[in-house]
Order: structure tokens, then sequence, then C-alpha cells
């Protein structure tokens, strides 16, 4: 079985302009949650979101979004990006919610410049 | 607030040596605790997952366990290996859709 995946791996932008990034979970997975990692803060929850409705959102600005397709894909979107935006972003999958074991993908590592 | 802890922050040991991190966590209300790996500059392995009704798990050379009144789980790694060498990080599962991880322990092991 295939794991998470996500695209692009690498990815670099100018301040201001706006990025999407994608993840696909593992198949028969229902739930993808999406995380920011940066050396100074390590991993901090962004949101989750459970047959397409999103279930919590963490404490980052409105600039950040993410939807989930009928699919379970994943989608995240930075809009006006700043260079404190420059980070890792993980997604994991899980089968559904809470009690599962969660799955990461490889991340995509954005730098803003 | 939920606040997970994990120490030491970085550990250095010979290789062979068995070893113990730790992670705390501040609300007892979990519905589980995940251990996981992860190499510089890549994603997060899942190590082990340990439910709230659990006291521990195990697989291969790894055992986890759980102890939710006094808010502490420690991961065992016996018979250290060089390819031990990375970051590990706890995180625990919350009421509200929600998963808080600890900051990690970086761990080298001497060949």
């Amino acid at each position: 079985k295939a794991g998470v995946t996500q695209t692009p791996r690498y990815l670099i932008k100018t301040r201001g302009q706006q990025v999407t990034l994608s993840c696909s979970p593992i198949s028969g997975h229902r739930s993808v949650s999406w995380y920011q990692q940066t050396p100074g803060q390590g991993l901090q929850f962004l949101f989750e979101y459970f047959s397409e409705t999103q279930r919590n959102k963490g404490n980052f600005p409105g600039r950040f979004s993410g939807r989930q397709f009928s699919n379970s894909r994943s989608e995240m979107n930075v809009s006006t990006l700043e260079l404190g935006d420059s980070a890792l972003y993980l997604c994991a999958s899980s089968w559904q919610t809470d009690t599962y074991e969660q799955y990461f993908g490889p991340g995509t590592r954005l730098t803003v410049t | 607030k939920q606040e997970v802890t994990q120490i030491p922050a970085a550990l250095s040991v010979p290789e062979g040596e068995n070893l113990v991190l730790n992670c705390s966590f501040t609300d007892s209300a979990i519905y589980n605790l995940q251990w996981f790996r992860q190499d510089p500059g890549k994603g997060l392995t899942s190590l082990l997952l340990i439910q709230s009704s659990q006291r521990e798990q195990t697989s291969g050379r790894l055992n986890a366990s759980l102890d939710k009144s006094s808010g502490r789980s420690t991961l065992y790694i016996a018979a250290s290996q060089p390819g031990d060498s990375a970051t590990y990080l706890c995180a625990v599962r919350t009421g509200g859709f929600k998963t808080i991880f600890g900051a990690g322990t970086r761990l080298f092991v001497k060949a």
C-alpha cells in the first residue's frame, strides 16, 4: 500500500506570493492533518480534516487555509507569504480520527525569499 | 492547555547501550500517545502507538510505556545502534481533534 505522498517536495517563493501544497493520504484513510515544522517552534498543528470537514484549526493566521476533497486528498494554501512561513510542511493521514495511528508524508520544504 | 515536554533535548551514547527517552504531558485526558522518529530533513516515521487504556507497547528493540495518571511516557531502546541516530518525538492526541508534539530528543549513537 502506498504511503502518504506530498507534492511538491521543494518550493521557493517570494514574499507576497501565494502557494498551494497537496497531500494524498494512504488509500482508505479519511482523516488528514497538516503541521508546520520550524527549528524555532518545532511541530505545530495547522488543521485537521475528516470527510471534507475541517475538524479543528491551530493558532495560525487566516492566511493559512485548507480543504479536503471527496477522495480524501487535501490541499493547504498560504496567501501573502512572509519570510517566517519558510518551513517544512508535513501532512499526516489516519483511517479515521482520534484513536488511530497517524502516518506522515515526506513533507514539502517551502522557502520564502 | 495541553503541553508536551521531552527530556533530554539531546543524548549521545555509545553503541550497544540501553537508553530511555522521556515524554511528559500536562493533561491526562488523552486518546493516545504516539512515538515517532525523524531523520534530518525527512518526514516522521511512526514507531509505537499507545492507546489511553494501555500501559505499554513493544516493537522489536523498542518498548514504550504510558502512565496517564502521572502524565508520563517513556521510550526504551535496547542495544542501541548507530542507525538509531535520529530525533525522537512524542505526540499526544487530545480532545478537539488535535495532536500536540513535544520538541523532541536528538539521539546520537556512537559506533
